[in-house]
């Protein structure tokens, strides 16, 4: 069964450091999405992903924030000068696929744990 | 706005009891789609079940049965017989009607299932 794919599985990083999480979403999909859960706390949508801009995002997707499709496989979350407060596992998901997959349901990656110190 | 409420924060039930998990949901659109998701303690998240706003039928797959009532805005999730591996955090979530709209998720239900 195809899969999303995200890198790495945990990150540590310092507080004022640049990170960029990796995602492959499943081939042939159309829309991207990256989500965010704070430890103990619910998932919250952080922003979507289509045609290689970007559809729709939170108030928590901030200037710090960015996504990129940099190719034809990878969906990056990158976060510019990382705060104790971006501690959370950051989820990619995809959807829209064609025939053989069910469209309306979103596909979600396994997770990246960021932890700032 | 759209909103998912899952009022019951945490659950702990002895094993093979049944458990129910309560989510009412708010939203404007008259097309909608729900999901129930599972997340185990290794953090992933598991899909469960997605309902479209038009299909009120119960649906039942194994142990896990699910309850979709429109008039009151819930879609409720039962466990038969609770095993520990059913020991998780459970969200219910909300997605509009283009269907590739985001996903709002429900603050969760912790279900622990004691031996």
């Amino acid at each position: 069964e195809p899969e999303v794919t995200q890198t790495p599985s945990h990150q540590v990083t310092q507080m004022g450091q640049e990170v960029i999480l990796r995602c492959v979403p499943i081939s042939n999909h159309l829309y991207f999405y990256w989500y965010r859960q704070i430890l103990g706390q619910k998932v919250e949508f952080l922003v979507s992903f289509y045609n290689n801009e970007i559809s729709e995002k939170s108030e928590i997707f901030d200037d710090q924030f960015s996504v990129e499709r940099p190719d034809g496989s990878n969906f990056t979350l990158k976060i510019r000068s990382t705060k104790l407060e971006d501690s959370a596992m950051y989820f990619c998901a995809s959807s829209g696929g064609l025939a053989g997959l069910n469209p309306y349901e979103q596909y979600f990656g396994p997770g990246t744990r960021l932890t700032v110190t | 706005a759209q909103k998912v409420t899952q009022a019951q924060t945490e659950i702990s039930v002895v094993e093979k009891e049944d458990v129910t998990l309560d989510c009412v949901y708010e939203t404007r659109d008259t097309t909608y789609y729900l999901f129930w998701y599972k997340q185990p303690p290794s953090g992933e998240l598991v899909f469960l079940i997605r309902r479209n706003s038009f299909d009120e039928q119960n649906e039942i797959s194994g142990r896990y049965s699910w309850n979709f009532q429109k008039s009151t805005s819930s879609f409720n999730f039962t466990i038969t017989a609770s095993q520990v591996v059913d020991s998780a955090v459970y969200f219910c979530a909300l997605s509009g009607e283009t269907s590739y709209d985001k996903v709002i998720f429900g603050p969760g239900t912790s279900l622990s299932v004691i031996p």
